[in-house]
């Protein structure tokens, strides 16, 4: 199993550009999400999905679009890219069970830089 | 005020000693997350708990629901130890699931 990969794991921007960064997972997880770190301000949750078909919004999702059309996949889109969204993005995802219990995975992580 | 507090933010240990981190939470959880980050790198989950306690090694997490809190142990430290310690809660339920981080505990540990 390789667990959860995120691809690019470093990018640079210009302002205004957009990009898109891939999670899969081959773990058969139903939950995905998304979160960006910043110092000083802990992991925020920018969107997650329970299953296929199914997205939501977490607590910062301005700029940024996902989509689930698989159970493996959960991209991220930045849709114009602005000196803000400067930050590492990790993917996670979990099993989506009863009681909503289930341990988190997490991909290494996504170093992007707008310039 | 954050949902989730973390103390302390800083630790310096020497090799072998006993260390204890700390949660607390405001909100009512189904599941609380210790989670490990080395600098510079991925995150590793080390434990999830919605009651009493759980042993892995050295590591050693216990959570009060009444009280909100919840404690990371670290027996015999070790330079390797040394990391980002994150808890994370679970709350909400169905589709309004979600997890909120504390912001972190930094860990040194010198030999």
């Amino acid at each position: 199993n390789a667990g959860v990969t995120q691809t690019p794991k470093f990018q640079v921007l210009k302002t205004g550009q957009s990009m898109t960064l891939q999670c899969a997972q081959d773990m058969n997880h139903e939950y995905m999400s998304w979160y960006r770190q910043d110092p000083g301000m802990g992991l925020r949750l920018i969107h997650y999905s329970v299953g296929a078909g199914i997205t939501d919004q977490g607590e910062v999702p301005n700029g940024y679009n996902v989509s689930r059309s698989t159970t493996e996949d959960f991209p991220l889109r930045l849709l114009s890219a602005a000196p803000s969204q400067t930050s590492v993005y990790f993917c996670a995802s979990s099993y989506w069970g009863s009681g909503n219990t289930g341990e988190l995975f997490f991909g290494e992580g996504s170093r992007l830089t707008v310039l | 005020k954050n949902e989730v507090e973390q103390s302390p933010q800083n630790l310096t240990a020497q090799e072998g000693e006993f260390i204890t981190i700390n949660c607390s939470y405001s909100v009512g959880i189904s599941a609380l997350h210790w989670l490990q980050q080395h600098p510079g790198g991925g995150i590793v989950s080390l434990f999830m708990l919605s009651s009493g306690k759980k042993k892995h090694g050295r590591l050693i997490a216990t959570i009060n629901i009444q009280e909100k809190h919840s404690s990371l142990h670290i027996t015999a430290s070790h330079p390797r130890d040394s990391a980002v310690y994150i808890c994370a809660v679970r709350s909400g339920g169905g589709s309004n699931y979600k997890l909120t981080f504390g912001k972190g505990t930094l860990l040194t540990v010198n030999p």
